[in-house]
């Protein structure tokens, strides 16, 4: 099973303040990367897939980056409604039966 | 537009089964990969398995293999999680998923929820 570590566990930050969370895989996913928005009591939203692709209607201020065992989701001028726990995921070894998610960053209003 | 709706959760003992269901609407359901992934109370996601578009293909996390089943029927678009031999620690919010793209296991949309508690 391929390992997902994100950091920080939580960050705590402004409204409009540009923010980048990590996320490091135990070995190389190559692009077979997502990421994830989740509020409380919702279902997880697809943000972004292939480590730097938008999913439909999210907004442009929402980038992913990285390739292999580094990643990047980076928010730039966030606004109220982004604070949320974010999960990234890998998708490259399904073949083999592991998907695996990362344990998530929490997003706290500072 | 795009609906997924769970149901059959609720508390259950431990070895005892529980089949959950996912009704979809708003895609051509027998067109895509769909798949189960679930949280357990205040925890991550833990993807748990999914199924081919034909129901001819399962993939499972080791945590459950041998112990649920995941099916379909295209004809109602319906899909299923046959759980058996349940553990308290498959107490958790199952979502049902729906693959983005084919061949990849990644998810653009996801149902609310099912609970499912396992305890005696």
């Amino acid at each position: 099973e391929i390992l997902m570590t994100q950091s920080p566990v939580t960050l705590s930050v402004s409204p409009g303040e540009r923010v980048t969370l990590s996320c490091r895989a135990g070995q190389s996913v190559s692009s077979n990367l997502a990421w994830y928005q989740q509020k409380p009591g919702q279902a997880p939203r697809l943000l972004i897939y292939g480590a730097s692709t938008r999913a439909t209607g999210i907004p442009a201020r929402f980038s992913g980056s990285g390739s292999g065992t580094d990643f990047t989701l980076t928010i730039n001028s966030l606004q109220s409604d982004d604070f949320a726990i974010y999960y990234c995921q890998q998708y490259n070894n399904w073949l083999q039966s592991t998907v695996t998610f990362g344990q998530g960053t929490r997003l706290e209003i500072k | 537009q795009v609906q997924l709706v769970e149901s059959g959760g609720g508390v259950v003992q431990p070895g005892r089964s529980l089949r959950l269901s996912c009704v979809v609407s708003g895609f051509t359901f027998s067109d895509n990969g769909m798949h189960w992934v679930r949280q357990a109370p205040g925890k991550g996601l833990e993807w748990v398995g999914g199924v081919s578009y034909d129901g001819s293909n399962q993939y499972y996390a080791d945590s459950v293999k041998g112990r649920f089943t995941i099916s379909r029927d295209n004809s109602k678009n319906t899909l299923y999680l046959e759980m058996s031999g349940l553990r308290t620690e498959d107490t958790a919010v199952y979502f049902c998923a729906k693959m983005a793209v084919a061949f990849s296991f990644f998810f653009d949309f996801w149902g609310q929820g099912t609970l499912v508690t396992v305890s005696s």
